[in-house]
């Protein structure tokens, strides 16, 4: 089955700064890549994702990429800001429909 | 739209009882639902694909005696922690796909409930 490997495990930087969260995935198949964020006791929030035939996407401070040859995927935030803070999966699945597999999670402090 | 409901949000039980979670979503039918697992500080772990009308697919691991599974309806399914101990604590998530709602999300996007936090005492 699908593995999701996910570094690193934990992010400190100066608000302002870049983050970038990397995620390697063993299953080939896999078409869907997303990312969440999710706080204390809350349900992960989907902030961006991806598909198997686009190489990267952006939405305002936040990007994603994908090398398919290499079976990994990034997220990246630009200017980051202490609401960022939070801890931040990355997923993968098989097709449409199917269970997502999660990374084991990145917890992000942004200090101001 | 595309919400997903969970009930109750939080329980508190002692350890022998069963307790019973239920996933429902709202504004579209779901033929599958997945159950998940976070002890804290953890990531989610999948425990098992609930499917309406058919058994549930449980992972590696994960008792089907001890968490059943029964998917009702199109919009409800429910996941009973039995003859629960200290170590079922956990906060228990459902997901469910959303096809076809065109503006909604991609086919592929998953929409959560918001999680019941499980104590047994």
């Amino acid at each position: 089955g699908e593995n999701v490997e996910q570094h690193p495990s934990t992010l400190s930087v100066q608000e302002g700064d870049s983050a970038v969260i990397k995620c390697t995935y063993s299953d080939s198949a896999s078409n869907y890549f997303p990312w969440y964020k999710q706080e204390l006791g809350k349900r992960p929030q989907l902030i961006i994702d991806i598909r198997s035939n686009v190489g990267e996407k952006k939405d305002q401070r936040i990007a994603v990429t994908l090398n398919k040859t290499a079976k990994h995927f990034s997220l990246h935030i630009t200017e980051t800001q202490p609401e960022d803070s939070a801890v931040y999966f990355c997923a993968a699945n098989r097709q449409a429909g199917t269970a997502l597999i999660f990374g084991k999670g990145t917890t992000l402090s942004v200090s101001s | 739209g595309a919400v997903v409901s969970q009930h109750p949000s939080r329980v508190i039980c002692k350890s022998g009882t069963s307790v019973k979670i239920e996933c429902r979503s709202l504004d579209f039918q779901a033929t599958t639902m997945f159950w998940y697992r976070q002890f804290p500080k953890k990531s989610l772990m999948l425990m098992a694909t609930s499917n309406e009308g058919s058994k549930a697919t449980y992972e590696q691991g994960v008792e089907k005696d001890k968490f059943l599974i029964n998917h009702a309806s199109l919009t409800l399914s429910t996941l009973t922690v039995t003859s629960a101990h200290p170590e079922d604590s956990s906060f228990y998530i459902c997901s469910a796909p959303a096809p076809g709602l065109a503006g909604v999300g991609s086919y592929n996007e998953q929409f959560f409930g918001p999680g019941t936090r499980l104590t047994v005492l």
